[in-house]
């Protein structure tokens, strides 16, 4: 079965300070990778999805990066917070996309705070 | 314009009756058509897709009425239950890995 865990869980962070959160996802080969920002009660917003090793697609432009290191491993990051960076952050992976294949499965998310 | 606009922002209905989430685009592009919902302290979970060759899909007490000529699309949950109160979100998507999402509906179903 495949699974997909999110790390950390939860972060305090000053503004202005770095950022690093990861995603791995287990039992399945060559997934599609995306990363979304949910605001509390909120709606998605997609930020990047990654096709393969080494590319990452940019959806909206938040001061933020991503990376896809390795097959199984997704990284979102930053330099420097800003407080709007606050919110919910879900990783989430798919076979395909579109039709019957492209389901999107979400990780647990990470809620960061940004003081 | 790649915008899903979705209502109502929330929606109380009775057990047992059919709660009905309406949402609308403009992209004439958009050709996949999902919904997903959204438990209290949970991540989305997709409950239901269609794509435009279909008007309606049904899964269960789920069904999606899609009409491709006004641009919109619903989703019907019949006979409520409790258990069905949750964030529901619409999302319409072109063949580029991106789903746009509407604003969700939060959903309660009163016993």
């Amino acid at each position: 079965a495949q699974t997909i865990h999110q790390w950390p869980v939860a972060e305090i962070k000053a503004v202005g300070s770095p950022l690093s959160l990861g995603c791995t996802i287990k039992g399945k080969s060559s997934p599609n990778l995306y990363w979304y920002w949910q605001a509390t009660g909120g709606t998605l917003q997609q930020l990047f999805y990654s096709i393969t090793v080494g590319q990452v697609e940019s959806v909206v432009q938040l001061n933020l990066s991503a990376s896809r290191p390795k097959d199984d491993q997704f990284i979102l990051s930053t330099e420097k917070l800003l407080l709007s960076h606050s919110g919910f952050y879900l990783c989430a992976w798919s076979l395909d996309w579109g039709g019957n294949t492209g389901q999107l499965y979400f990780g647990e998310g990470s809620k960061l705070t940004v003081l | 314009q790649q915008q899903v606009r979705q209502s109502p922002q929330s929606l109380t209905v009775w057990e047992g009756e059919t709660a009905i989430l309406n949402c609308s685009y403009e992209d004439s592009t958009f050709d996949y058509f999902p919904w997903y919902h959204q438990f209290p302290g949970e991540s989305p979970a997709l409950l239901i897709a269609i794509r435009p060759v279909s008007n309606k899909k049904e899964d269960g007490r789920f069904t999606i009425f899609f009409n491709k000529r006004e641009k919109k699309f619903s989703l019907h949950i019949a006979d409520s239950q409790p258990g069905d109160s949750a964030t529901y979100f619409c999302a319409a998507s072109a063949s580029n890995y991106q789903l746009i999402w509407g604003s969700g509906t939060k959903l309660i179903i009163k016993p």
